[in-house]
């Protein structure tokens, strides 16, 4: 089954205390992306990545990094998480925006629902 | 920075009735995407409709459909025979090919949308 999954769905930690949030497709997606989702804000992109090795900041990329060593593994490290930091993550991945089916090709993670106290 | 407008927090409608949702951005780019997802209360982000904005035809997919005015910079989202499971969050989203923040997926605030049987 065509999916992206992201670990942990759910998450409690402290301030400054390192973690880092996992997602994977298995669809040889080529581009692939963070968000995260605040009440009235809407989603706001963090990170993406084009491809392997190639990644660029979002709208709100402070306090955040990233690493694209796999194709299909995108993880999301907050070093020092803080409370401001508290939110819904997406994952999300696209072969391509220009290539057809356009419907099979955008596919968002479940979800993690972070909390930092 | 692109942004993406969403002027209508909360609608309703009928069940059976059509209800249209607005969006309007902002952008110097001609070569873009446009798309308008849906949020149900499972939290799961699914694409609803994409338009892309060299094509004058408007996107239709069932019961949704699209008018995208490119000179106004508009992307209405027309909902037709409402459903019950049409309830959701919407989010119009803009996504550039070329420029300054080009692949970078940005999203409106969202609107929410409840069906009344």
């Amino acid at each position: 089954e065509a999916q992206v999954t992201q670990n942990p769905r759910y998450l409690i930690t402290v301030t400054g205390k390192k973690l880092t949030v996992t997602c994977s497709q298995n669809m040889n997606h080529e581009y692939m992306s963070w968000y995260r989702q605040d009440p009235g804000l809407g989603l706001r992109q963090i990170y993406y990545s084009m491809n392997v090795e190639v990644t660029d900041k979002g709208d709100v990329p402070e306090g955040y990094k990233v690493s694209r060593k796999e194709k299909r593994n995108f993880p999301l490290i907050l070093e020092s998480p803080s409370p401001n930091q508290t939110s819904l993550y997406f994952c999300a991945s696209s072969l391509s925006f220009s290539a057809a089916p356009w419907r099979d090709e955008q596919f968002f993670g479940p979800g993690t629902r972070l909390t930092v106290l | 920075a692109q942004t993406v407008t969403q002027s209508q927090p909360e609608m309703s409608v009928q069940e059976a009735e059509t209800v249209t949702l607005s969006c309007t951005y902002d952008t110097s780019e001609s070569n873009y995407y446009l798309f308008w997802y849906k949020q149900p209360p499972s939290r799961q982000m699914i694409l609803v409709i994409r338009q892309e904005a060299y094509k004058q035809q408007n996107a239709t997919e069932n019961r949704f459909s699209v008018n995208f005015q490119k000179a106004a910079k508009s992307f209405s989202l027309k909902i037709s025979d409402s459903q019950l499971g049409d309830t959701a969050m919407y989010f119009c989203a803009f996504f550039p090919t070329s420029g300054a923040g080009s692949y970078q997926l940005t999203f409106g605030k969202g609107t929410k949308l409840s069906v009344i049987p």
